[in-house]
């Protein structure tokens, strides 16, 4: 079982470029989110899902977009990406609401440069 | 404002000594996590804390939470190298979906 997926690993992109960063699970879990972390700032919120076809914006959404258009994928896409959208980004899944509790399985991250 | 405070956020400290991480949070809130992050690398569960009083305990580890006092925390006995890492405190939102993070304690044990 591999868990979380993300792709690509790592990523250079100039400025105003589109990115779409991937994220899938293979646990069947009904939620699904998108963090960005930054040195001294923790984990901030973009985007969430609480079940396919549903999103909700996080604290940091401007910017980005998602999509969920089944249980196990969740891409997140910057439009025209600027450079203080450089970042680690990590996506991560739940069963909230199934299990009682909300324990968040993390993928590998995505560390995206802006230049 | 919801916020979620941990301290300290940097640790240095010998092995074999104990050691308490505190977080603090500004909500009514019964669930409480704690994660680990090696550096370079992805998060992992460590903790959940599903009521006031609860105790969980893993090897050198120990996570408690009083959801009257809105405070929880790591305690790391006879600390050993393998343990530095960044801890991460997070706290549930239930009606909000969402976790609320702390920043996040960089524990570093000398040998």
């Amino acid at each position: 079982i591999a868990g979380i997926t993300q792709a690509p690993t790592s990523q250079i992109l100039a400025a105003g470029r589109r990115m779409t960063l991937r994220c899938t699970q293979d646990m069947r879990h009904n939620a699904m989110y998108w963090y960005r972390q930054d040195l001294g700032l923790g984990l901030r919120l973009i985007h969430y899902s609480n079940t396919a076809g549903t999103t909700g914006k996080g604290e940091v959404p401007d910017g980005y977009s998602v999509s969920r258009a089944n249980t196990d994928d969740f891409p997140l896409t910057l439009a025209s990406a600027v450079p203080s959208q450089t970042s680690v980004y990590f996506c991560a899944s739940s069963d909230r609401g199934k299990s009682g509790t909300d324990t968040q399985y993390f993928g590998p991250g995505t560390r995206l440069t802006v230049l | 404002e919801l916020k979620v405070e941990q301290n300290p956020l940097f640790l240095s400290m010998q092995e074999g000594k104990n050691y308490t991480i505190y977080c603090n949070y500004s909500t009514t809130s019964d669930r409480l996590y704690w994660y680990r992050q090696d550096p370079g690398k992805s998060l992992e569960s460590l903790f959940v804390l599903l009521s006031n009083g609860a105790v969980k305990q893993e090897g050198r580890l120990m996570a408690s939470l009083d959801t009257k006092a809105r405070l929880s925390t790591l305690h790391i006995t006879a600390a050993v190298h393998d343990l530095s890492a960044t801890y991460f405190c997070a706290v549930d939102i239930w009606s909000n979906y969402q976790l609320i993070w702390g920043a996040g304690t960089k524990l570093i044990i000398k040998p």
